[in-house]
């Protein structure tokens, strides 16, 4: 049973636009959701978390969205630059957990071309 | 602030065999968690330690062990290795109790024959 889910094994997009990376989960005890990129041979970079009592958070290029009633969340990269080719997984956590554990998704590889 | 290590990043073993993997996490971190990440299954939660105690624990089998040292140090020991525990094993530490960012340490590339 997958409790996070990345529909979109892969996502091509062109230098300078907008990528839109998208998550969905199923578990309504989860209230604090990560995105973490990864480059191949390397282990997860933190990029930018929410928390469940914000629907926006914002760092630089990098924008996540929560829509806690539909269980979605999404990651928006403007604009995209070559640098950000990568796997980006989703992560979620929550208070039902006696500590931190993340529940990660499938993840979307990101290509942005020149 | 140096990240979190792992040591070694390359290990092929026989099956049947054992292997301990090691971890230093970020310098004041305390929590550190251990994950398995194969082409199949994703990244897959394995446990998590805090001040030496284990405080969660995935659903894989026995043979997956772990340990904290007071210094913050963790490792995890397979033992009996098995063909299917061919992954990427990854350790990630964070701040406190109540922190949900984890940082990730380079990995350890696990192959069994």
């Amino acid at each position: 049973d997958q409790q996070v889910k990345q529909n979109s094994p892969s996502l091509s997009v062109q230098e300078g636009r907008i990528s839109i990376l998208n998550c969905d989960y199923t578990n309504s005890m989860f209230d604090y959701f990560l995105w973490y990129k990864k480059y191949p041979a390397e282990g997860p970079t933190f990029l930018i978390s929410i928390s469940s009592i914000k629907d926006k958070n914002e760092d630089g290029r990098f924008t996540v969205f929560l829509n806690k009633s539909a269980k979605h969340l999404s990651l928006h990269i403007v604009p995209s630059q070559p640098g950000d080719s990568a796997v980006y997984f989703c992560a979620a956590s929550g208070r039902n957990n006696a500590g931190n554990m993340l529940t990660f998704g499938g993840g979307t590889r990101l290509m942005v071309k020149p | 602030k140096a990240g979190v290590t792992q040591t070694p990043r390359y290990l092929i073993k026989t099956r049947g065999q054992q292997v301990t993997l090691s971890c230093s996490p970020i310098s004041g971190h305390r929590s550190v968690s251990w994950y398995q990440q194969t082409p199949g299954q994703g990244l897959q939660f394995l446990f998590e330690y805090f001040s030496e105690t284990q405080r969660n624990k995935g659903n894989f089998p026995g043979r997956f062990s772990g340990r904290q040292f007071s210094n913050s140090r963790s490792e995890m020991n397979v033992s009996t290795l098995e063909l299917g525990d061919s992954a990427l094993y990854l350790c990630a530490s964070s701040g406190d109790a109540s922190s949900y960012e984890q940082y990730f340490g380079p990995g350890t590339r696990l192959t069994v024959t």
